[in-house]
């Protein structure tokens, strides 16, 4: 089947670690991006890309690091510099604005929780 | 950037009565507006958009309506279900910017 595969579902870190959520995406998409969601909040974009080793920051990208080293997965680390890391984490990927067919697709998400 | 805006933010309605919820965006070079539905632990999931070239497009109970003039999009809801209640989105983007930015979405509680 094809689709967009988030792991773990449930996260835990300590203060002061370090942890990657991974993104995984079988779409054939160019397009990839990262979300976090606070309780009863929207979707506030933190990481896109649209080409391997390429990327750009989205709205609130401060504690954050990605990489696109291939096509299919775009991981997500959560730093140390991440003063307030509890949320549920988001991934979508597309094909890019401008093409047909634009949907988003999400993969079902990580909820980190810092212990 | 792209301000985009959601209203109401949350609406309650009784079943079998119509919902509507309306999407403001800023920027004019958009051409493509989705509305996204979220269930409650999930990731959002398509459930109907519309073109530039489409002022309405209609799929059984839900239904778009675009502006583009004055840069607005709504999603209709008729005879609402329990199960219609959820979190929605919208996010109109093709324009100036790659960024795919969400509305600030709108909590519909159906009441049965």
């Amino acid at each position: 089947d094809g689709g967009i595969t988030q792991s773990p579902k449930y996260l835990f870190r300590k203060e002061g670690q370090n942890v990657t959520l991974s993104c995984e995406q079988n779409l054939n998409h160019d397009a990839m991006y990262w979300y976090r969601q606070d309780p009863g909040q929207g979707l506030r974009l933190i990481y896109y890309s649209q080409i391997v080793n390429d990327f750009q920051k989205g709205d609130i990208a401060e504690g954050y690091s990605v990489s696109r080293e291939k096509k299919e997965s775009f991981p997500l680390t959560v730093t140390s510099a991440q003063k307030n890391p509890t949320a549920f984490y988001l991934c979508a990927s597309s094909k890019l604005p401008g093409q047909a067919n634009t949907e988003a697709f999400f993969g079902q998400g990580t909820r980190l929780t810092v212990v | 950037g792209e301000n985009v805006e959601q209203h109401p933010s949350t609406l309650s309605v009784q079943e079998g009565d119509s919902a509507v919820i309306k999407c403001t965006y800023s920027d004019s070079a958009s051409n493509y507006f989705p509305w996204y539905k979220q269930e409650l632990g999930k990731g959002p999931q398509l459930i109907i958009d519309i073109r530039s070239n489409v002022g309405e497009k209609k799929d059984q109970r839900i239904a778009v309506t675009l502006n583009k003039t004055a840069k607005h999009f709504s999603l209709h809801i008729t005879e609402t279900q329990p199960e219609d209640s959820a979190v929605y989105f919208c996010a109109p983007h093709g324009g100036a910017t790659n960024k795919l930015i969400f509305g600030t979405g709108t909590l519909l509680a159906v009441q049965p």
